[in-house]
């Protein structure tokens, strides 16, 4: 079974509209941390934000903000007023504490996002 | 200064041919990862290595040979290549302990005629 689910393949925005990416995990552990990356087209995997379980507060940074429920086990990532330069692909990740081995990552299949101008 | 780099950046090889991959982490990590990207495919984990050791090889063909000598380096051996094994690999480190993320290099894009 896949342990991080984005549904959403593909999104198109026009700019200045906002989005959300969705993100659904499945674990076990009550220790894990929750993580979202940006690919843009150059191809690095960005770092953006980290989540441990036990701390279920929404985060702004910015244009970005991060929905994370348990109870739904959903953690969703929400860009305001959309920019050009936000097209990208997005993957949320996983790891647990116990379940994985080192620090491993288990990624979903990433949301390709499109704003356009 | 760039935390993870990778080299080349790009690489074209015959099937025939012996190359390598390199990776350098300047962030003080202890774990390394190579990771395999193919159009249309999720992202897929090859390698990871944990104070110099290999402790997880994802069912990976021989023809990739990852090497590890230090902390700091990383290096995946490539021969006898097919052509789908065309695609992007990315290194990535990170601390070994649970729940740090990871950072990833700019990746190298290796085409296999």
């Amino acid at each position: 079974a896949q342990k991080v689910t984005q549904a959403q393949t593909e999104i198109s925005v026009v700019e200045k509209e906002d989005v959300t990416l969705d993100c659904v995990y499945e674990t076990r552990d009550t220790t894990y941390y929750l993580f979202w990356y940006k690919q843009p087209p150059s191809g690095e995997l960005v770092f953006l934000i980290r989540r441990n379980s036990f701390d279920e507060q929404n985060e702004i940074s910015g244009r970005y903000s991060w929905n994370f429920q348990k109870s739904t086990s959903s953690f969703n990532f929400t860009i305001t007023a959309s920019q050009v330069v936000d097209s990208a692909v997005y993957f949320c990740a996983l790891s647990e504490e116990r379940g994985s081995t080192l620090g491993r990552l288990y990624f979903g299949r990433g949301t390709q996002l499109t704003v356009w101008p | 200064e760039t935390g993870v780099t990778q080299t080349p950046r790009h690489l074209v090889m015959g099937m025939t041919n012996k190359k390598s991959l390199k990776c350098e982490q300047h962030l003080g990590h202890n774990a390394m990862y190579w990771y395999k990207q193919s159009a249309k495919k999720p992202l897929e984990l090859m390698f990871v290595y944990s104070l110099e050791e290999r402790v997880e090889n994802n069912s990976v063909p021989s023809r990739f040979s990852p090497e590890c000598p230090n902390s700091s380096h990383l290096f995946l051996h490539l021969h006898t290549l097919q052509p789908e094994d065309s695609a992007l690999y990315l290194c990535a480190s990170s601390q070994v302990e649970g729940g740090h993320e990871q950072f990833f290099g700019p990746g190298t894009r290796l085409t296999v005629l």
